[in-house]
């Protein structure tokens, strides 16, 4: 079965902080994409970022970007300059590429940003 | 392009009573998800269609709920008789599918409660 896991339920950091959550995941596929969601308030679900399993550079969204490590089947997601406006809900997920289009979600992490 | 809708925004609806919630999917898009989204279970894929075929249902909850996409800008999903615990925001997604990125858009949920 393919599981994700984010170890962090809550997280709080002051604005402009750097902060990195962490998501670990089960596969034994080869091929698969992985994914952060951000859910605000508003309760919108919002793709924050996108990562190919087989690509080795790590991607980057302005203040986003993650750290994946394939070997080790982790993929945490760093906000830099971290602004009020990120505070929301953040979903790791993964999908593999063969087979059922079914992403995966992690139970979340909670993240508020600080005045 | 107006992303993934979804009606209602919010239900409220009394036990035994039918809801009907509706998508309309991101134009173009082939793949279409209905998600619950509870505290205790967090986000749950309920069905998915691709082609306005449905692939995997084995995410519905039990028989009261049914699923249908009639064509590619439609989709309802149907909960005959409601009960309490069905109370939940109900999302809708749609993708243009794995062999182009993976990345699934949602729509805004529909909040529903049964009392």
């Amino acid at each position: 079965a393919q599981t994700v896991t984010q170890s962090q339920p809550e997280m709080s950091v002051q604005e402009a902080e750097t902060v990195t959550l962490s998501c670990t995941y089960d596969t034994s596929e080869n091929n698969y994409y992985l994914f952060w969601y951000k859910q605000p308030p508003s309760r919108q679900m919002i793709l924050v970022i996108r990562q190919e399993a087989y690509k080795q550079q790590n991607a980057t969204e302005n203040r986003f970007s993650v750290n994946f490590q394939k070997a080790a089947k982790s993929f945490s997601l760093k906000i830099s300059d971290s602004q009020l406006g990120d505070t929301a809900m953040y979903f790791c997920a993964f999908h593999i590429i063969q087979g059922a289009q079914k992403l995966v979600f992690g139970q979340g992490t909670r993240l508020t940003i600080n005045p | 392009d107006a992303g993934v809708i979804q009606s209602p925004r919010h239900e409220v609806t009394e036990m035994g009573q039918e809801v009907t919630l509706r998508c309309k999917p991101i134009s173009g898009h082939n793949s279409l998800f209905w998600y619950r989204q509870t505290m205790m279970r967090g986000l749950e894929l309920l069905i998915y269609f691709n082609n306005n075929v449905p692939i995997d249902d084995s995410g519905m909850p039990e028989d009261r709920f049914s699923a249908k996409m009639p064509n590619a800008s439609f989709s309802t999903l149907k909960i005959q008789p409601s009960e309490p615990r069905d109370s939940a925001v109900y999302f809708c997604a749609s993708s243009f599918g794995v062999l182009v990125s993976g990345e699934q858009y949602f729509g805004p949920g529909t909040r529903l409660t049964v009392t």
